[in-house]
Formats: C-alpha cells, sequence, structure tokens
C-alpha cells in the first residue's frame, strides 16, 4: 500500500533559526496536505498543494510539491516558540476512496527560547 | 457550533474488556476516520466511512469495529482491549471529494492495563 515518510522525527533549534521537515511518498499523489498538532492538541489542517512543482507560503511558512508530485517540504524561517508543534504531512493518492489520506509519522519541532 | 467532539477524552481499562469511543459531529460530513496516534508511527488509519451504514478497514483495523446508523455518530468499539491499543485515538471528517481538509475531535488517550 501506499506510503508516506517524513524525516526528521525530531528537531531541536534555537528561535530565530531555520526548520526545514521533508514528506516522501511511495505513489504519485493527487495532492498532499500538511497539518500541525500542538502539544497536547489535535492536528490541524494547514494548506494543501495540487499542483506539480507548487509553493505556497503562509507568512513565515513555504510548502512546496515536488515536480513528480511524490515529495513535499515544509519551511519555516526565523523560528519562534509559538511553531512549537508536530508537523505532519498527509497525501492522497489518484483515485483514493473517500478521499483517505496516508500520514507521514510527522516531525516533532522544539524551539528554544 | 459545537464541531466535533469525541468522549470520554481519557479512558482507563482493563486487558480483555470492550470498550467504546464516541465521536459526534454537527456539520453533516458525510466522510468520517478514526485514527490511532502512536509516537513513531504518526497518525495510522484504522476504519472510515463515506456515509451512514458504509464503513471500510484502514491501515490498523485489527481488534477494532465501527458502526455508522446515523450521519453523525462514528463510535469505535474494541471487543476485546490490548495493550497494544494503549494508544490516543483521533476522529476526523471531511466534506466529500478529494479537495477538502479533515477536521479533528480533540482526541480520547486510552489506557490499556
Amino acid at each position: 500500500g501506499q506510503q508516506v515518510m517524513q524525516i526528521p522525527q525530531y528537531q531541536h533549534v534555537q528561535e530565530g533559526e531555520d526548520f526545514t521537515t521533508y514528506c516522501n511518498s511511495s505513489t504519485t499523489l493527487s495532492n498532499i496536505q500538511w497539518y500541525k498538532q500542538r502539544p497536547g492538541g489535535h492536528p490541524v489542517f494547514l494548506i494543501q498543494l495540487v499542483k506539480s512543482g507548487e509553493v505556497k507560503k503562509q507568512k513565515r511558512l513555504t510548502f512546496q510539491f515536488g515536480e513528480a508530485k511524490k515529495n513535499s517540504s515544509l519551511h519555516i524561517t526565523a523560528t519562534q516558540t509559538t511553531d512549537v508543534g508536530t508537523y505532519f504531512c498527509a497525501g492522497r493518492a489518484g483515485g483514493t476512496s473517500y478521499g483517505k489520506l496516508t500520514f507521514g509519522q510527522g516531525t516533532i519541532l522544539t524551539v528554544h527560547p | 457550533d459545537a464541531g466535533i467532539t469525541q468522549s470520554p477524552r481519557y479512558k482507563i481499562t482493563e486487558t480483555g474488556r470492550q470498550v467504546t469511543l464516541m465521536c459526534h459531529q454537527t456539520w453533516s460530513h458525510s466522510y468520517m476516520f478514526w485514527y490511532r496516534q502512536d509516537l513513531g508511527h504518526g497518525l495510522r488509519l484504522i476504519y472510515y466511512s463515506a456515509a451512514a451504514d458504509i464503513t471500510d478497514k484502514g491501515e490498523v483495523p485489527d481488534g477494532y469495529v465501527v458502526s455508522r446508523s446515523k450521519t453523525e455518530n462514528f463510535p469505535l468499539t474494541l471487543e476485546s482491549a490490548t495493550r497494544s491499543q494503549t494508544s490516543v485515538y483521533f476522529c476526523a471528517s471531511n466534506l466529500p471529494g478529494q479537495g477538502y481538509e479533515q477536521y479533528f475531535g480533540p482526541g480520547t488517550r486510552l489506557t490499556v492495563t
């Protein structure tokens, strides 16, 4: 079945440093979504990418979808303590019934002030 | 607008007991999902449902049963709880189609002793 691998599993940064998490799928995706989960909370949708090579920005967050639609990345510029949490990518394969998502393992981000 | 709720929020049960986790959403979303979250595994899909009376297995269905007699409710039952089912369980829902984000409930932390 479809697998989505996400690295790194953990990332510790000093406040102000940049952060990147990478996501790779074993199959071509129709779209990919990113979610953020604050400590003790539930996943919350951040963004969806659909087109090959797509780049979207949300303030200090930059999301990319690879040309082959099998990989994606999330980059945070100048991290802040409010960025702490787990970031998940979640991919949908083409023709997936019910809009099922396959989640990556997540990257746990710690930001030291 | 209550959104999506889960109950109980915390549950401790003994090995071999049956336990049911409840999920209720007020948006009339047709698609609903159950995930378990374990460190290093991300979010793994247990069961999903496209509509009332339509359910299907996800990635890790063994030991779990679901039902969906009403659109708004999607209970998850552990027929005979095992320690390996100690986890955080999230219910989610979304509108039909592949282009929509999933909305997650607050989660149920289940401990099987």
